[in-house]
């Protein structure tokens, strides 16, 4: 079967730094990616890893380890404006580069004063 | 990047009856994909249209229930059909990048079916 599991909810402080990890299991793998959605908006893209290590963009970086079938979503700096909820994605290994996601349960997070 | 027109992005409709879900993009892709994302919870994809052949759906969702159309490489509908408020839900299109690493979205279209 297909299975993403990330936390249900983080709770930080602003200035802080929150990682949100994510373990798969998909029938395929062609790359891990984050989406930040806020409340009544589009999923947005923040990354996609589909090696092993570190992807850093800005404040937000994200890791993979493929061995593990593990990646995390590192936010520093915390704002008020990262409140939201953060979805990881798989894309499974073709049958053609399809460009098909299947999401986690999502996490959300609440940044505090 | 790509930017994705979706309309209605809001409706209430009453049981039984069938709403049309039209998804437009400023450029030409090969795939379109529809997902639903029920209040609170993840995105579940519905099906994946095609132009110039039927759309795929995944495991839990029927053509007669979800209609697709893709009369061309930049527009798309989805028609949910015979409601019930079970169907009560945001209806997202997404297309992806030429890497098919990035995913854009539509700003949804939020469905209360009474």
């Amino acid at each position: 079967g297909q299975s993403l599991e990330q936390p249900s909810e983080v709770t930080a402080v602003e200035g802080a730094i929150v990682q949100i990890n994510c373990t798969y299991q998909t029938s395929g793998f062609y790359g891990l990616s984050w989406y930040q959605q806020h409340d009544g908006g589009a999923p947005t893209f923040l990354s996609y890893n589909a090696l092993d290590g570190l992807e850093e963009t800005g404040r937000f970086s994200s890791f993979l380890s493929r061995s593990d079938s593990y990646g995390y979503l590192l936010l520093q700096e915390l704002q008020m404006k990262d409140s939201a909820s953060y979805f990881c994605a798989v894309r499974e290994a073709p049958s053609g580069n399809t460009g098909k996601l299947i999401f986690g349960q999502g996490t959300t997070l609440q940044v505090k004063p | 990047s790509a930017v994705i027109s979706q309309k209605p992005s809001r409706d209430i409709c009453q049981r039984g009856t069938s709403l049309t879900i039209q998804c437009q993009v400023d450029s030409q892709v090969t795939m379109m994909f529809w997902y639903r994302q029920q209040p609170g919870q993840s995105l579940t994809l519905i099906a994946t249209a095609n132009q110039g052949s039927e759309a795929t759906y995944e495991s839990g969702f029927v053509i007669d229930k979800f209609p697709i159309s893709r009369p061309n490489l930049t527009f798309s509908t989805l028609t949910v059909s015979n409601m019930s408020p079970e169907d009560s839900s945001i209806y997202l299109c997404s297309v992806a990048d030429i890497k098919n690493t990035e995913a854009f979205f539509g700003q949804g279209t939020r469905l209360t079916v009474v």
